[in-house]
């Protein structure tokens, strides 16, 4: 079965650094790429970028480009995203997804549970 | 980047009724459109991708229809569980981009 689980729930202050991860399992995890969304509070959902887990090649929405890192660990089986310094509009719902195996299209079939990160002094 | 225009935003629909939901693209996007689901709390989860095939487990009752710009998603006879928010995402380019939702509630 096919898994994705993140890590919990978080509360920082702003400037506050934060790593959040992602496990896969169920599946070979360097053939999939993985994706991260995020969701504000009553919104919609946002892509903020995406990674093959095989070879590390990272691509980024413009809008989060510098705002934040995605990365992985193929030997954990784990993606990461990563902000250097949070800001109180960085709360919010976090998703990671896999890309189907279909690699002529950007479809995301599986999600993980989500991560809530609150910021606020 | 593509814009994605869903509507209506939210509609009242009664256990049975026809729903139609409706998204447009900016651009030309061929099939590349998904649709998803998303109740309250949870995770979204595909349910139509390629415009109009079902993803794996999802009933029947839902489809997708639709080329270049103009998409729609059908659920033929609503019920209970299909009270939910429904997203709309191009699948053709990234950045990859979704519409802004349809939640459809119990009239």
């Amino acid at each position: 079965e096919v898994q994705l689980v993140q890590s919990g729930a978080e509360v920082k202050k702003p400037g506050e650094s934060l790593k959040i991860s992602c496990k896969g399992s169920g599946y070979r995890f360097t053939t999939y790429w993985i994706a991260w969304v995020r969701q504000m509070p009553g919104k919609g959902l946002e892509w903020m970028g995406i990674i093959n887990p095989g070879d590390s090649d990272t691509r980024y929405s413009p809008s989060f480009q510098g705002q934040v890192a995605i990365s992985a660990d193929k030997s954990i089986t784990t993606a990461y995203l990563q902000w250097s310094s949070l800001k109180a509009s960085d709360y919010g719902m976090y998703y990671c997804a896999r890309r189907s195996s279909d690699v002529s299209t950007w479809t995301l079939d599986y999600w993980g549970q989500g991560t809530l990160v609150t910021v606020s002094s | 980047d593509i814009q994605m225009t869903q509507s209506p935003s939210s509609l009242s629909a009664s256990v049975g009724d026809r729903v139609t939901i409706t998204c447009r693209a900016s651009q030309y996007l061929t099939r590349y459109l998904n649709w998803y689901q998303q109740k309250p709390g949870k995770a979204p989860k595909l349910l139509i991708y390629s415009a109009s095939s079902l993803q794996s487990g999802v009933p029947s009752r839902f489809s997708g229809s639709g080329s270049g710009t103009d998409f729609t998603l059908t659920i033929s006879s609503l019920q209970p569980e299909d009270f939910a928010t429904y997203y709309c995402q191009q699948s053709y380019i990234n950045p990859l981009t979704f519409g802004g939702g349809t939640k459809v509630e119990i009239k």
